[in-house]
């Protein structure tokens, strides 16, 4: 099963507005990384946040992690309509196994 | 600029047809999995590979296999190919080194089985 829970599941907002997406997880994590989905394609990686992190700042990304709550979040300040695509976050168990999460498609119109 | 290249952006093939999916990787990482991504499950594992000729499964590895005879080179087998195996791959790769933990993906094959 998933490890990771986003929410909302879909996320419309306007240009200019901030967009929060949040993660939920089940078990300890090494590290979060947050990715972006745009229609049809491969993933890319936005931003990686250790355990031993509480936040991390990327550009217009800002992430946090509590590790008490298990759970994340991104936040995309300044949304623009490129930042239009699904947001996956993903858990690291051990040396190989990521868990993704089930995304949060966000639209952002212009 | 780092690569991950699929053999195919989509496909179409038969029920019980063979079916190969390639990825190539540029940047030398010793870790490549492969995925299916469906709507509201997200992304699955299907089976990752550490090294050259060493592979593990992951969470849904029935009906596939897969090859990994050169470093930069991982395929994905369906032996006979169902139409439950419809869907959206992804092939990735990572380094072994523990400091960088970021998957590269490709862009994905979408299969169809008919």
């Amino acid at each position: 099963s998933q490890q990771g829970e986003e929410d909302p599941q879909a996320l419309s907002i306007q240009e200019g507005e901030n967009a929060t997406m949040n993660c939920s997880y089940k078990t300890s994590i090494n590290n979060l990384q947050w990715y972006r989905q745009n229609s049809g394609r491969g993933l890319v990686h936005l931003i990686l946040i250790r355990s031993n992190e509480r936040e991390k700042h990327s550009g217009r990304l800002r992430v946090t992690l509590d590790t008490s709550k298990k759970s994340s979040s991104l936040l995309i300040t300044a949304s623009r309509a490129a930042d239009t695509a699904s947001y996956f976050c993903a858990t690291q168990e051990g040396t190989y196994k990521y868990i993704f999460g089930t995304g949060t498609r966000l639209k952002v119109l212009a | 600029d780092v690569k991950v290249t699929q053999s195919s952006r989509y496909l179409v093939k038969r029920t019980g047809e063979k079916v190969f999916l390639e990825c190539v990787q540029d940047m030398d990482h010793e870790n490549m999995f492969w995925y299916r991504q469906d709507p509201g499950l997200g992304l699955r594992l299907i089976y990752f590979s550490y090294d050259v000729k060493m592979k593990e499964k992951g969470d849904i590895p029935e009906g596939y296999s897969v090859s990994r005879e050169k470093k930069e080179r991982f395929s994905l087998i369906l032996e006979s190919a169902s139409t439950n195996q419809t869907s959206m791959y992804l092939c990735a790769s990572s380094t072994a080194e523990i400091s960088y933990n970021e998957q590269f993906f490709g862009p994905g094959t979408r299969l169809t089985v008919l």
